[in-house]
């Protein structure tokens, strides 16, 4: 089983700053990696697919990195509305495993 | 426009059973993956497993398997996730998610879409 470390688990930031969040999965998965944001009481929404690509309707703040073991996800200019918890998942091999999440909090 | 609606919530007993369901609607229900995840109360998401409705191939994780049946009725576009005999440690909400894709995509694909989620309670 592949395992994905998120770091960090937490993070309280101000609107306006810019976010990185890394995803380091056990071995290599190529760029089979995708994000989620879960706000709370919410349904997990897709983000980023494959390390880097945009999705339609998701903000052009978030931006998507990285390939084989450590994978980045970056938000530009915070937003209020921004304050969830991130998920990463890989689907190179089964079973499919997510990251433990990373929680932001907008100060 | 792609939707998955589920089943309401629910409260069992231990030992009971019980299977929840995902009504997909908006896209081609027989020929894309759709899959099970658990999220516990505080927790993190867990993947339980995908099946194939065109033909009901189906592929759990490790952790899951044995424990919960996932089937899927095509004629009315609706998935299910089953337990014959619930524990107090299933407690969780239960999300379905499609794949949007068909055949081996499975091996990279993402969760396009989500339900609302399902909440099992169980308790004595």
């Amino acid at each position: 089983e592949i395992v994905l470390t998120q770091s960090p688990d937490f993070q309280s930031v101000t609107p306006k700053e810019k976010v990185t969040i890394t995803c380091r999965a056990s071995q290599s998965i190529g760029s089979t990696l995708h994000w989620y944001q879960q706000k709370p009481d919410q349904s997990p929404k897709l983000l980023i697919k494959y390390a880097s690509q945009s999705i339609s309707g998701v903000p052009s703040r978030f931006s998507g990195s990285g390939s084989g073991t450590d994978f980045t996800l970056t938000i530009n200019s915070l937003e209020a509305e921004d304050a969830a918890t991130y998920y990463c998942h890989q689907s190179s091999t089964l079973p499919y495993t997510f990251g433990q999440g990373t929680k932001l909090e907008i100060k | 426009e792609v939707q998955l609606v589920q089943s309401g919530a629910e409260v069992k007993k231990p030992g009971e059973s019980l299977k929840i369901s995902c009504k997909g609607s908006g896209y081609s229900f027989t020929s894309y993956w759709i899959g099970w995840v658990r999220q516990m109360s505080g927790k993190g998401l867990e993947w339980m497993g995908i099946i194939y409705p065109g033909d009901s191939d189906t592929r759990y994780s490790p952790s899951f398997q044995g424990q919960v049946t996932i089937s899927a009725d095509k004629s009315i576009s609706t998935a299910y996730l089953q337990w014959s005999s619930l524990k107090a440690s299933d407690t969780a909400m239960y999300y379905c998610a499609t794949l949007l894709c068909g055949g081996d995509c499975y091996l990279s694909a993402y969760f396009q879409y989500w339900g609302q989620g399902t909440l099992v309670t169980v308790s004595s």
